[in-house]
């Protein structure tokens, strides 16, 4: 079956780290591009980073550059979101996504179920 | 963070068409395609439209798109109880290398 599992949410102190993984299966991971998705409870959805299939290019959205890495290993098939200097807004369900290429745009074709971050104290 | 701008709600009643607008900026949409994703409640988005009006296999022709300069439109017609869901447009920003999604719009099925 093809799909994307996240792992690793929970509850972390404001300042602290969390690392995400997303495990991928049933499609050759190491040919896509891939990205994190973030909601916040009740709003819409934040576009938080991508890397390119070989993680040779990444990008960041601007809420979370030089705070969060992003990272893959393609002998795994796994997806990894390193989170730094976490916030209050940075509580979200985390989603994996993985990017589609047509022959015009990529668009984001499947999504896993989302790991959920609270940051309190 | 650029934005893509969509109404926060639109409603209409079973087998009406609801039509759903993304308008942004010219560094924001540019000549850059456009993706609609349907979020169901409780589940993860699926993308209903790419390349601004094609239709990924096994979505019905009911969704359509469109875009014109920089606005984007996702129409549905028959609305069905199953259609009650947020809906979000997204682009990539060439430009600012970023991935943009639209602010949301919950259909309402009257």
């Amino acid at each position: 079956e093809v799909q994307l599992v996240e792992s690793g949410g929970g509850l972390v102190q404001p300042g602290g780290s969390l690392r995400l993984s997303c495990a991928a299966s049933g499609f050759t991971f190491s040919t896509y591009e891939m990205n994190w998705v973030r909601q916040a409870p009740g709003k819409g959805l934040e576009w938080v980073s991508q890397i390119s299939d070989s993680g040779s290019t990444i990008y960041y959205g601007d809420s979370v550059k030089g705070r969060f890495t992003i990272s893959r290993d393609n002998a795994k098939n796994s997806l990894y979101l390193q989170m730094n200097s976490l916030r209050a807004e940075d509580a979200a369900v985390y989603y994996c996504a993985r990017s589609y290429c047509s022959s015009a745009s990529c668009y984001r074709d499947l999504w896993g179920q989302g790991t959920l971050v609270t940051v309190s104290t | 963070q650029s934005v893509l701008t969509q109404p926060p709600s639109v409603s209409a009643a079973p087998g009406q068409k609801v039509t759903i607008s993304c308008s942004g900026s010219s560094s924001t949409f540019g000549n850059n395609y456009v993706s609609w994703y349907q979020q169901l409640p409780g589940t993860a988005p699926k993308v209903l439209i790419y390349d601004n009006n094609k239709r990924p296999s096994g979505i019905p022709d009911r969704f359509s798109g469109s875009k014109s300069g920089t606005s984007a439109t996702l129409g549905i017609t028959g609305l069905q109880t199953g259609d009650e869901a947020d809906y979000y447009c997204g682009t990539w920003s060439s430009s600012l290398k970023i991935y943009v999604f639209g602010t949301g719009t919950k259909v309402t099925v009257l």
